[in-house]
């Protein structure tokens, strides 16, 4: 049972560069999220989705993108890495009403 | 008022102790409540949802309150285990709104 996959794990980037983290769920949840997590801090939310098609933006969006073409995958694009992105990368899932599962996190570092 | 609001500690008990957090919600409309624990570097997991009756799994007893707003979690006969952060979050529900979280109450038990 997989739940909430996210790829990849680590990575480290230079300034300027893009990079497309990807996650996907098995468990047909309509919504599903993209926090960050810097050190020490709470989670912010990136963007959201609630099913495939639809997006909005969380309260953090600014230097993302993200796209939900099926209900199972909803990656997140970062355009042109700043050190301000280094960060712990979470996606999670879960349906309208329920508890959220969460993917395992990427850790990204921008140099 | 922030959406969620909790204490951010950190609460340093002994072994064996009982400890409570509280955590306040602003939105009347919530329907759901969780929380949370996060260990250090890792993923958020779902400790328990919390029900209007009030609910308890093992040293573990959560609250609600509706008509002050707020939410608790009770540990009883803390473990160092127990160390971690506890996250408290609120799901609406209602139209396209993600869930909540609080920025999290820290814990340490200690020997």
């Amino acid at each position: 049972n997989a739940g909430v996959t996210q790829t990849p794990k680590f990575r480290i980037l230079k300034i300027g560069q893009s990079m497309t983290l990807q996650c996907t769920q098995d468990m047909n949840h309509n919504y599903m999220y993209w926090y960050r997590q810097d050190p020490g801090m709470g989670l912010k939310l990136i963007y959201y989705s609630v099913g495939a098609g639809i997006t909005d933006k969380g309260e953090v969006p600014n230097g993302y993108n993200v796209s939900r073409s099926t209900t199972e995958d909803f990656p997140l694009r970062l355009e042109l890495a700043a050190p301000s992105q280094t960060s712990v990368y979470f996606c999670a899932s879960s349906y309208p009403t329920d508890s959220a599962f969460f993917g395992q996190g990427t850790r990204l570092t921008v140099v | 008022r922030k959406e969620v609001e909790q204490d951010p500690g950190p609460f340093n008990v002994p072994e064996g102790a009982t400890v409570a957090f509280n955590c306040t919600y602003s939105n009347s409309a919530s329907q759901s409540f969780f929380w949370y624990r996060q260990d250090c570097r890792k993923e958020p997991k779902l400790l328990m949802s919390v029900y209007s009756s009030g609910n308890e799994d093992g040293r573990f007893t959560a609250q609600l309150n509706r008509a002050s707003q707020y939410i608790s979690l009770l540990i009883r006969d803390s473990k160092l285990s127990d160390s971690a952060t506890y996250l408290c979050v609120v799901n609406t529900a209602s139209g396209n709104t993600p869930l909540v979280f609080g920025k999290g109450t820290r814990l340490s038990v200690i020997a």
